[in-house]
């Protein structure tokens, strides 16, 4: 089983919908949780964290289920400009952070 | 304030050449993260650096590749006697605090090795 698994879609959604991505990670001792976005060509950058309790940012969801071992990411209300690769990171142990190979996600009018 | 800049942007090399990348962190960011690129996957964890103590090097795919940093400033990777198969986006980011903190990323370098 890989470290952190995300499905690589693409996920193709019309504007104005609601999408969902799950990430599963094997070690069951990880402490934090990520969610990055990667527009074509560029650098990662920052979504938001995942906190315990699940953690809301505008139109974007983050939950963490430790006992199933996933963290999940909800869309509400597609824009286009949302279309990008989703990563899941996983702090494994202290200093080593696990990138998921992402989820490609596109946003259609 | 300033990102994490990293150069050059692009780099074209000859296979056996040698390529030293620079990475400059944000200000104050004690812990640094080498990451590997291809194209259309992942990111591949290469060297991790938090102050003065000794660096995590397990990502290191071999001896060829090397990575220093001096206290919390500067981290230059160098890949000696470069392959086809180095070709890739190296990417560095920094972190504010060691432990498995938030990470921010520089543009990163476009590596082609012809």
């Amino acid at each position: 089983r890989k470290e952190v698994e995300q499905d690589p879609g693409p996920f193709n959604v019309p504007e104005g919908a609601t999408v969902a991505f799950n990430c599963t990670y094997s070690n069951s001792a990880s402490q934090s949780f990520f969610w990055y976005r990667q527009d074509c060509r560029k650098e990662p950058k920052l979504l938001m964290s995942v906190y315990s309790s699940g953690n809301e940012d505008g139109r974007f969801t983050a939950q963490l289920n430790r006992a199933s071992q996933y963290i999940s990411l909800l869309i509400r209300d597609s824009k286009l400009s949302d279309s990008a690769t989703y990563l899941c990171v996983v702090n494994m142990n202290n200093n080593d952070m696990r990138f998921g190979a992402g989820t490609r996600l596109t946003v259609k009018p | 304030g300033a990102g994490v800049s990293q150069s050059p942007s692009n780099k074209v090399t000859e296979k056996g050449k040698d390529v030293e990348l620079r990475c400059d962190p944000i200000s104050g960011h004690t812990a640094l993260y080498w990451y590997r690129q291809r194209l259309g996957q992942g990111l591949e964890f290469l060297i991790y650096f938090q102050g003065n103590s000794a660096p995590d090097k397990s990502g290191l795919p071999s001896d060829r590749f090397s990575a220093e940093r001096t206290g919390e400033s500067v981290s230059t990777l160098t890949i000696q006697r470069t392959q086809q198969e180095d070709s890739a986006v190296y990417l560095c980011a920094s972190s504010p605090r060691q432990g498995g903190y938030e990470q921010y990323f520089g543009p990163g370098t476009r590596l082609t090795v012809t």
